[in-house]
């Protein structure tokens, strides 16, 4: 079955500081991973999605295969990354595209 | 684009009512997906519809849920009996029907039900 392991639940740092969210999951197919971002009072929003490879907000995430993982990674955090974040992976190959969620990281990000 | 609609926002049941959770999915898209979360949970999967047919209810509790997405209207999910575990935010996607993007998901705002 597959798995998505958030093993932080809270993650504090100081604004200008580097951030890395980690993420790794457990799926015996080939993996579709996204992040997906949720402010204070707004719905849930993706951030980034592997197989764009693009850089959201100055966050990046690279999937690495061998250690099953998807961290995502910012060299300065600002106030503004304030936020929950959910890793999640899509079950493409099934046909459904359903997405398995992680429980989330809330970063704080102090000024 | 008004994006994915969810109402209400907040539903308060007594234990042994019914619930009806409305999703209308944005514009464009017929894909449309219901995930649950519990507290200090992630969202889980529920069910995956398109116009008029169930894709994959792989996650629906075998009793008292349903869900349907007709041909006019919005997609609705349907909790019979409820039970105060049931009390939970619940979440619609939606995606486009084509190509590439069928993976990238649109999330409404969430119905908060609470069971009494």
């Amino acid at each position: 079955a597959q798995r998505v392991t958030q093993p932080e639940k809270l993650l504090s740092v100081f604004k200008g500081a580097p951030v890395e969210l980690k993420c790794n999951y457990s799926y015996s197919g080939s993996p579709e991973l996204f992040w997906y971002v949720q402010y204070s009072r707004q719905r849930l929003q993706l951030l980034l999605r592997h197989i764009s490879r693009e850089s959201i907000k100055g966050f990046t995430a690279d999937l690495n295969k061998g250690e099953t993982s998807f961290h995502l990674k910012k060299p300065f955090a600002q106030e503004e990354d304030s936020a929950m974040y959910y890793c999640a992976l899509s079950n493409s190959g099934a046909g459904s595209y359903q997405l398995t969620f992680g429980k989330g990281t809330k970063l704080s990000v102090i000024p | 684009n008004a994006g994915v609609m969810q109402n209400p926002r907040h539903l308060v049941r007594r234990r042994g009512q019914e619930a009806r959770l409305r999703c209308s999915p944005m514009k464009g898209h017929s894909h449309v997906y219901w995930y649950r979360q519990l507290p200090e949970e992630g969202l889980k999967f529920m069910v995956y519809l398109q116009k008029e047919n169930i894709i994959d209810e792989s996650g629906m509790p075998k009793e008292r849920f349903s869900a349907e997405f007709p041909k006019e209207g919005p997609s609705i999910l349907r909790i019979q009996q409820v039970v105060r575990g049931d009390s939970a935010a619940y979440f619609c996607a939606s995606s486009p029907s084509t190509g590439g993007a069928k993976n990238i998901q649109y999330f409404g705002a969430g119905t908060r039900l609470s069971v009494l």
